[in-house]
């Protein structure tokens, strides 16, 4: 059985750029949630996504967006990238509704430089 | 707001010793996670505690729920050198619709030989 997919594994960019990071959930898993993991903050929820509408969403400010597609693969983007957006971004899937964990992705490292 | 707070955030112990691991919840909620992370990777599912009262146990390691004390422990007998990582647990927020976790801040777990 497949896990959740996180591509790309690695990103470096610069300051101002924005960045897409994409997740393809365990196949039957419609709900799809986004996590910033850091030294100094922890791990921060960022949104969750269910048949395709944001049902959820952290305290980022609106450079952080996301959504998902029919298929419940998920993007999320980062607009004009500040040094603080280093961090891992994980995603995780669930089957909604059936109470059993989520299921994290190998997550993506960004870095800005 | 909900609040998760873990300790100790670090512990260093001997092997063959046994410890506690504390996971206080500032509101009412049935849903409770731990989690796994080793340096650099991902989070890896330990236990899903659903229900005041729940005991869970894999191996070395024991996972209770109080929800009335909104508190979760997670106890390592006799640890081993294997059970080094990042411990942390999650709850789901009560208060809204689909899924979303607030972690705590994790437990550095060292076993030395």
């Amino acid at each position: 059985k497949a896990g959740v997919t996180q591509t790309p594994r690695y990103l470096i960019k610069t300051r101002g750029q924005q960045v897409t990071l994409s997740c393809s959930p365990i196949s039957g898993h419609r709900s799809v949630s986004w996590y910033q993991q850091t030294p100094g903050q922890g791990l921060q929820f960022l949104f969750e996504y269910f048949s395709e509408t944001q049902r959820n969403k952290g305290n980022f400010p609106g450079r952080f967006s996301g959504r998902q597609f029919s298929n419940s693969r998920s993007e999320m983007n980062v607009s004009t990238l500040e040094l603080g957006d280093s961090a891992l971004y994980l995603c995780a899937s669930n089957i909604d509704g059936t109470l059993q964990a989520y299921t994290f992705g190998s997550g993506t490292r960004l870095t800005v430089v | 707001e909900l609040k998760v707070e873990q300790n100790p955030l670090f512990l260093s112990m001997q092997e063959g010793k046994n410890y506690t691991i504390y996971c206080n919840y500032s509101t009412t909620s049935d849903r409770l996670y731990w989690y796994r992370q080793d340096p650099g990777k991902s989070l890896e599912s330990l236990f899903v505690l659903l229900s005041n009262g729940a005991v869970k146990q894999e191996g070395r390691l024991m996972a209770s729920l109080d929800t009335k004390a909104r508190l979760s422990t997670l106890h390592i007998t006799a640890a081993v050198h294997d059970l080094s990582a990042t411990y942390f647990c999650a709850v789901d927020d009560p208060g809204d619709a689909g899924n979303m976790l607030t972690f705590g801040g994790g437990t550095r777990l060292m076993v030395k030989p």
